[in-house]
């Protein structure tokens, strides 16, 4: 089976510090993902990458950025924890385009204080 | 644009009785269609996909689908609802003109079971 796992389940972290999101998949997947998810607006596409060093911007970039050195592995970095990025966040891996489906990690839920 | 629209974020029924969530999408061109089911305080978890074959999709758990193209339709159902479905259902659309790196998701749809 496919694996994505996500390096933290639960990070409390003070406002103004720069946060990193590891994730890393485990089957060569070219296309990486991540999302925050949020009550009542679901899944909102931050950034996704469908090739190493390769990035492309989702719905709401802004206040994040990612990085992708190496195929397995796609990382969130929060240039500046803001309160408003309390959420839970999910990275997804997939391969190929359209049909295939995503496999997700087991989200982080994040707490700024 | 590609969009998802989840009627109902927040569905009740009783133990052994038939679930309905609803999802519709809009898509220019023929979309692949998607529901996941989330548990609590874990990441998605693929149901069932409709990718351009059969127009009823069988997925994990006796949940099933049926692509109606007319009614730009993907409704997720289960005959017999049991204590274990309690979750969270999302549906995705992805293909056409968003490209097919990305997927369009509802807002969800939260399942109750009640005994």
């Amino acid at each position: 089976d496919v694996k994505v796992t996500q390096s933290s389940r639960y990070l409390v972290k003070r406002t103004g510090e720069k946060v990193f999101l590891e994730c890393v998949q485990d089957m060569d997947h070219e296309n990486m993902f991540w999302y925050r998810q949020d009550p009542g607006l679901g899944l909102r596409l931050i950034y996704f990458s469908y090739d190493v060093k390769m990035k492309e911007k989702g719905d709401i970039p802004e206040g994040y950025s990612v990085s992708r050195e190496k195929k397995e592995r796609f990382s969130l970095i929060l240039e500046s924890a803001s309160t408003n990025q309390t959420s839970m966040y999910l990275c997804a891996s997939s391969s190929g385009t359209g049909g295939y489906g995503y496999t997700f990690g087991s989200g982080t839920r994040l707490t700024v204080v | 644009a590609q969009s998802v629209t989840q009627l109902g974020s927040h569905v009740s029924v009783s133990e052994g009785a038939l679930v309905l969530l609803r999802c519709n999408y809009s898509s220019s061109v023929p979309p692949y269609l998607f529901w996941y089911v989330q548990y609590p305080n874990q990441g998605l978890q693929l149901l069932l996909k409709y990718t351009s074959a059969a127009t009823l999709v069988k997925g994990i758990n006796g949940f099933e689908a049926e692509f109606k193209k007319s009614e730009t339709s993907f409704h997720l159902t289960k005959p017999s609802a049991h204590m274990s479905d309690a979750a969270e259902y999302f549906c995705a659309v992805t293909g056409g003109t968003s490209g097919t790196y990305k997927y369009i998701f509802g807002t969800g749809t939260r399942l109750k079971v009640l005994a």
